[in-house]
């Protein structure tokens, strides 16, 4: 089946290390996304990429890092520089950035900080 | 400033009541709507959406929304409430440019009741 895969569903991390959140579309989608949902703050953008071997910081990037080598994979880093990283993480992708395209999400990864 | 508010936090309905999810918008060109689901510890799914032509959008799972450019809102609706809608529902509104500038709201919870 065609979608957006994470992984892993749950992470937990000791304060001052990095950890990376995979992301994996086979939706042939162009646009990528990384999104941050804490409760009663709704989703805000951390990272978004329009094309290989390109990406964009959106409106929460510092202490998160990205990379868009293939066009099927957005994995997103955070760091041991992200202040308050436990949260609930989501991919989502779209053909393309236009807003007439659907956005399509990933099933998320939660992320612990210990 | 652009925003979208859901002035309802949450809502608790009882199954087969009618269901109305508010969503009110301010944005400074023509706007286009969404509304998307989320179940607990999922990822999120497009109900519906408004680009342009007829202001009542039909959507999956039986959900309706209507766009009233006067009042600046974009309300969800369904008349017969399943058990299984119970889930948390945002509305999220952009322009004719990028997905990424896209703006949510911070969601309203929806519990049914048997």
């Amino acid at each position: 089946d065609g979608g957006i895969t994470q992984s892993p569903k749950y992470l937990f991390r000791k304060e001052g290390q990095n950890v990376t959140l995979s992301c994996e579309q086979n939706l042939n989608h162009d646009a990528m996304y990384w999104y941050r949902q804490d409760p009663g703050q709704g989703l805000r953008l951390i990272y978004y990429s329009q094309i290989v071997n390109d990406f964009q910081k959106g409106d929460i990037a510092e202490g998160y890092s990205v990379s868009r080598e293939k066009k099927e994979s957005f994995p997103l880093t955070v760091t041991s520089a992200q202040k308050n990283p436990t949260a609930f993480y989501l991919c989502a992708s779209s053909i393309g950035d236009s807003s007439g395209n659907t956005i399509y999400f990933g099933e998320g990864s939660w992320l612990t900080v210990v | 400033a652009q925003s979208v508010t859901q002035p309802d936090i949450h809502i608790t309905v009882s199954e087969g009541a009618s269901l109305e999810l508010r969503c009110n918008y301010s944005y400074g060109a023509t706007p286009y709507l969404f509304w998307y689901v989320q179940s607990p510890g999922q990822g999120l799914q497009l109900l519906l959406k408004y680009f342009s032509g007829d202001t009542l959008v039909q959507g999956i799972k039986g959900f309706e929304a209507e766009f009233k450019r006067s009042q600046s809102s974009f309300n969800l609706r369904k008349p017969s409430v399943h058990w299984s809608d119970a889930a948390e529902y945002f509305c999220a509104v952009g322009g004719a440019g990028n997905n990424r500038k896209l703006i949510w709201g911070l969601g309203t919870s929806l519990a049914v009741n048997p």
